[in-house]
């Protein structure tokens, strides 16, 4: 079965850039959806298909995919931007979900 | 405005059944893809089943094939999930979403999602 590999955590200072990563075999082939989800709260879609954004999501949420990894890059990081975080893909007639990564904003 | 409200959680014995329900408003739930996914607690997200417009196709994750169906009613606007022969790692939040019209697979919307706890 396919699977996707992110970072358990990552840590980013207030105002700066993070990168959120999502591995798999060939991943630049299939279109990824990132989401993000806050404590108690249902998880809400932050971009689709590598790159998209939903309406209301901010510019600052981008992304890109190629080879095995897909990236989700949040930009001049804000403290309302620290939640989980996960990459999903269909495969094989399955939803595939990474592990999903806490992002920090210090 | 799109409304996915979930229903039908609660605590039940390992082996039992329990049947739950999304009622969908604010929205044409008639011409999207449908999507059950659950969230163990303190855990990460899994995918459990969908359904297509029209209930012609369904899929399931693996551990749950045989067990769960999914359903749905268009003239209710109502998405169902029956789980039968519930085991502990079946406890999770399930959560009721939308896929993106022209989709399956990419969940635009979510409800607040309803908590299943299998326990004796």
């Amino acid at each position: 079965s396919y699977e996707l590999t992110q970072p358990l955590s990552v840590s980013v200072a207030l105002g700066q850039t993070a990168r959120l990563t999502c591995g798999g075999n060939h991943i630049g082939s299939k279109n990824v959806h990132w989401y993000q989800q806050k404590p108690g709260q249902a998880p809400v879609l932050v971009l689709y298909r590598d790159t998209n954004r939903p309406s209301g999501i901010p510019e600052r949420f981008s992304g890109s995919n190629s080879g095995n990894t897909a990236t989700l890059t949040i930009s001049r990081a804000q403290a309302g931007d620290e939640a989980d975080y996960y990459c999903q893909v269909w495969d094989s007639s399955t939803v595939v979900f990474g592990g999903g990564t806490k992002l920090t904003v210090l | 405005e799109v409304q996915l409200v979930e229903s039908g959680g609660g605590l039940v014995q390992p082996g039992g059944s329990l049947r739950l329900s999304c009622a969908a408003s604010g929205f044409t739930f008639s011409i999207h893809w449908m999507n059950w996914v659950r969230q163990a607690p303190g855990k990460g997200l899994e995918w459990v089943a969908n359904i297509k417009q029209d209930g012609s196709e369904k899929y399931y994750v693996d551990p749950v094939k045989g067990r769960f169906t999914i359903s749905r009613d268009n003239a209710k606007n109502l998405l169902s999930l029956q789980m039968n022969s519930l085991r502990a790692e079946d406890t999770a939040v399930y959560y009721c979403a939308r896929a993106l019209f022209g989709d399956y697979s990419t969940f635009d919307y979510w409800g607040q999602g309803t908590l299943v706890t299998v326990s004796s």
